[in-house]
């Protein structure tokens, strides 16, 4: 079983809805990631959050909505999404090694990932 | 340009037999080199995260390698067993800045009765 628990695990939406996808951890990991991952291709980043602030955005579109509510919780939140966003949405954690700079991070820990939920759009 | 290369691509071996995957990476400065195991519709897991000073290091049958000078690695399996057959992602972080690990594209081991 891992550590990292993501819910639902499969998620069908139309074009105009709202959902969330969920992810957990009790680790005391204070660095937490979203990937997305299409058939056959590496995870990509979407987001990275430390200390349950927003640290990297990799340019993800704005119908996709990040959400920390503590230092255990992770949520994505979705609205309006397009059939191109169907993939698996990876959550990951790891521990923060230690800040380099206000503005980055510099860590050589493991990173922990969670079972992924997949997305279908209609 | 940070970029990490896999190969094979994929690899079909019978149960039993060992095996060796391979990974080059021009990531600069270098900070760590992790090996994670994907099975199909599941999370990565990792198997092995070495840094700059270890060039060898074990989890059960995975045996990883890491040259540091020549920037490359290699992810051996020994007595194949069919529960292998995943996806085996190599993943190099580097140092001095930002955190943004580069995934390699991955292998694709089967391995067959």
């Amino acid at each position: 079983d891992t550590e990292v628990t993501q819910t639902p695990k499969h998620l069908v939406m139309g074009m105009t809805n709202k959902k969330s996808l969920k992810c957990e951890q009790h680790m005391g990991h204070r660095a937490m990631y979203w990937y997305k991952q299409k058939a056959k291709k590496p995870p990509e980043l979407m987001f990275v959050y430390s200390y349950e602030k927003l640290s990297i955005n990799e340019s993800v579109p704005s119908r996709f909505s990040p959400e920390c509510p503590n230092s255990s919780l992770l949520n994505l939140h979705l609205h309006a999404l397009q059939p191109e966003d169907s993939a698996l949405y990876l959550c990951a954690s790891s521990q923060v090694a230690l800040v380099w700079r206000t503005d980055s991070l510099y860590s050589n820990q493991p990173q922990h990932f969670g079972d992924g939920t997949r997305l279908s759009i209609l | 340009k940070n970029q990490v290369e896999q190969s094979p691509q994929s690899l079909i071996i019978l149960e039993g037999k060992n095996c060796t995957l391979q990974c080059n990476y021009t990531v600069s400065p270098f900070s760590n080199l992790r090996w994670y195991k994907q099975d199909t519709g599941r999370g990565p897991v990792s198997l092995t995260i070495m840094t700059f000073s270890e060039n060898t290091k074990s989890n059960g049958r995975y045996t990883a390698t890491l040259d540091a000078d020549t920037k490359q690695s290699s992810l051996h399996i020994t007595a194949s067993q069919l529960s292998d057959s995943a996806s085996y992602i190599c993943v190099v972080s580097g140092s001095g800045g930002s955190y943004i690990p580069t995934f390699g594209r991955g292998t694709s081991l089967i391995v067959h009765p």
